[in-house]
């Protein structure tokens, strides 16, 4: 069964940096391609960013470009979300997803909330 | 471009059918197969439905169908069901910005 468990949210003032961690287990991670994808409080769905197997192709979203930046560990089997210069439109609920021939995001976690507000 | 356009709703009673339309352009659902829809009940994740316009997962039952004519894709959920009240997004792959997802339809049992 194919678990992914987010952590690392939580309340960050503007400016402020924040990294998101999601194990993941019951499939081959170094072989799957990764991503982020975040939810504004009763918005619709935003992709933020992803990360081929190997971890050496990454992509960003132009509004997030230069302030995160995803990575992998795949010896820990994790997945990262590193974000610096926080701003307010970036509160939101981050998803992390095991993608599929990177054209879909095939699973999902449960997600973690990040609240920017001073 | 921000956003693949849904309805922002659709409705239907028990046992009929509603279809929902994604409209792109040909940067991302006019050009790819890459179309996939997702389902999220409330207070939950999401949950792929559809994924490379037509193809349902294992598990998700046959009610639901994709489709695809252009720019816009479509999906149908036929035989309507209490539990199929939900948002429902698209998503596709996107020349210009890599993923791009749709703006969300709730569908409402009536």
């Amino acid at each position: 069964e194919v678990q992914l468990l987010e952590s690392g949210g939580g309340l960050v003032q503007p400016g402020g940096s924040l990294r998101l961690s999601c194990a993941a287990s019951g499939f081959s991670f170094s072989s799957s391609p990764m991503g982020w994808v975040r939810q504004a409080p009763g918005k619709g769905l935003e992709w933020v960013s992803s990360i081929s197997g190997s971890g050496s192709n990454t992509y960003h979203a132009d509004s997030v470009k230069g302030r995160f930046a995803i990575s992998r560990d795949n010896a820990k089997n994790t997945l990262y979300l590193q974000m610096n210069s926080l701003r307010a439109e970036d509160t939101a609920v981050y998803y992390c997803s095991k993608m599929a021939s990177p054209n879909y995001f095939q699973f999902w976690g449960q997600g973690a909330l990040v609240t920017v507000s001073s | 471009q921000s956003a693949l356009t849904q309805p922002p709703s659709v409705s239907g009673s028990p046992g009929q059918s509603v279809t929902i339309s994604c409209t792109g352009t040909s940067s991302d659902v006019g050009s790819y197969n890459r179309v996939s829809w997702y389902h999220q009940a409330p207070g939950t994740a999401p949950k792929l439905i559809i994924y490379e316009v037509s193809n349902r997962p294992s598990g998700v039952p046959d009610r639901f169908s994709g489709s695809k004519s252009g720019n816009t894709a479509s999906l149908t959920i036929s035989g309507l069901q209490t539990e199929d009240e939900a948002d429902y997004y698209c998503s596709s792959y996107s020349s210009v910005t890599t993923y791009v997802f749709g703006t969300g339809t709730k569908v409402t049992v009536l």
